[in-house]
C-alpha cells in the first residue's frame, strides 16, 4: 500500500461548474502527478509537482490548474468543467525512481 | 515530442508465452517502464529498464534496446489473472511520463 488516496471517488457535475479533486499521500514523497485516462488515449499527464508550490504542466494541461500547499496534498481544479473533461483521473507518486510510480484508486468524473 | 506505440490487443492461451512490443520516439530518454491495469483498477508498476538488456521479475521480463528505440514485455506461463491492459511509458527526469495507449491482453483457457 503506497499510502495514496483520492477524493471524491465518483462525481457527477454540470457543465460550467468548478470541480476540485484531491490527492493525499502519507509517504512524504516530493513528486506527485495528475493523469487522465480515456478510452483510446491511455494515460495522459495533466500536471505534476516537484515540491510545495512547485508545479509544471503536462501534455494536456489546458482547462486545469493545480495547487500544492502541503507536501501531502495535491489538488486538481477544473475552473469551469466541460463535457470533454469527463474522464477517470488518477493521481500518482513516485517510488524508488521517478519512472516507478504508484497510483491512487482514481476518481471517475462525469460532466453533463 | 514523445510517442510510444504498442499493439492494441493481444490474445493468448493459458500457459503460453506472450510478448508485448513497444517502440518509442523521444526527445530525451530516461528509460522504459511497464504498467499493468486490470479493468476498473489503477495502473500498477511492473518493471523499468534504464539500460539495454533484459530485466526479469518472476514470470515477467522486460527488454530494452536503446539503439532500436524498442522494448518489450514478456509474460511467461500465462494465467487467467494476467488478462489486463499493459502500458509502456517513458518520460523526463522528473517522472513526467508519456504512456503508450495500452495493449489489452486476453488470456483464454
Amino acid at each position: 500500500d503506497a499510502g495514496i488516496t483520492q477524493s471524491p471517488r465518483h462525481k457527477v457535475t454540470e457543465t460550467g461548474t468548478p470541480v476540485t479533486l484531491r490527492c493525499h499521500q502519507t509517504e512524504n514523497h516530493r513528486y506527485m502527478y495528475w493523469y487522465r485516462q480515456d478510452p483510446g488515449h491511455g494515460l495522459r499527464l495533466i500536471h505534476y509537482s516537484y515540491g510545495v508550490k512547485d508545479t509544471d504542466k503536462g501534455e494536456v494541461s489546458d482547462g486545469y490548474s493545480v495547487s500544492r500547499s502541503k507536501t501531502e496534498d495535491f489538488l486538481l481544479t477544473l475552473e469551469s468543467a466541460t463535457s470533454s473533461q469527463t474522464s477517470v483521473y488518477f493521481c500518482a507518486i513516485n517510488g524508488q525512481g521517478n519512472n516507478e510510480q504508484f497510483f491512487g484508486p482514481g476518481t471517475r468524473l462525469t460532466v453533463l | 515530442g514523445q510517442s510510444l506505440e504498442q499493439p492494441s490487443e493481444v490474445t493468448a492461451v493459458e500457459g503460453a508465452i506472450v510478448q508485448i512490443n513497444c517502440t518509442y520516439q523521444t526527445s530525451g530518454f530516461y528509460g522504459l517502464s511497464w504498467y499493468q491495469q486490470h479493468d476498473g483498477g489503477a495502473p500498477t508498476f511492473l518493471s523499468y529498464n534504464a539500460l539495454d538488456g533484459l530485466e526479469e521479475t518472476g514470470r515477467f521480463s522486460s527488454f530494452l534496446s536503446r539503439s532500436d528505440s524498442y522494448g518489450y514485455l514478456l509474460l511467461q506461463e500465462l494465467q487467467m489473472k494476467d488478462s489486463a491492459s499493459y502500458f509502456c511509458a517513458s518520460g523526463g527526469s522528473q517522472g513526467n511520463l508519456i504512456f503508450g495507449k495500452g495493449t489489452k491482453l486476453s488470456v483464454k483457457p
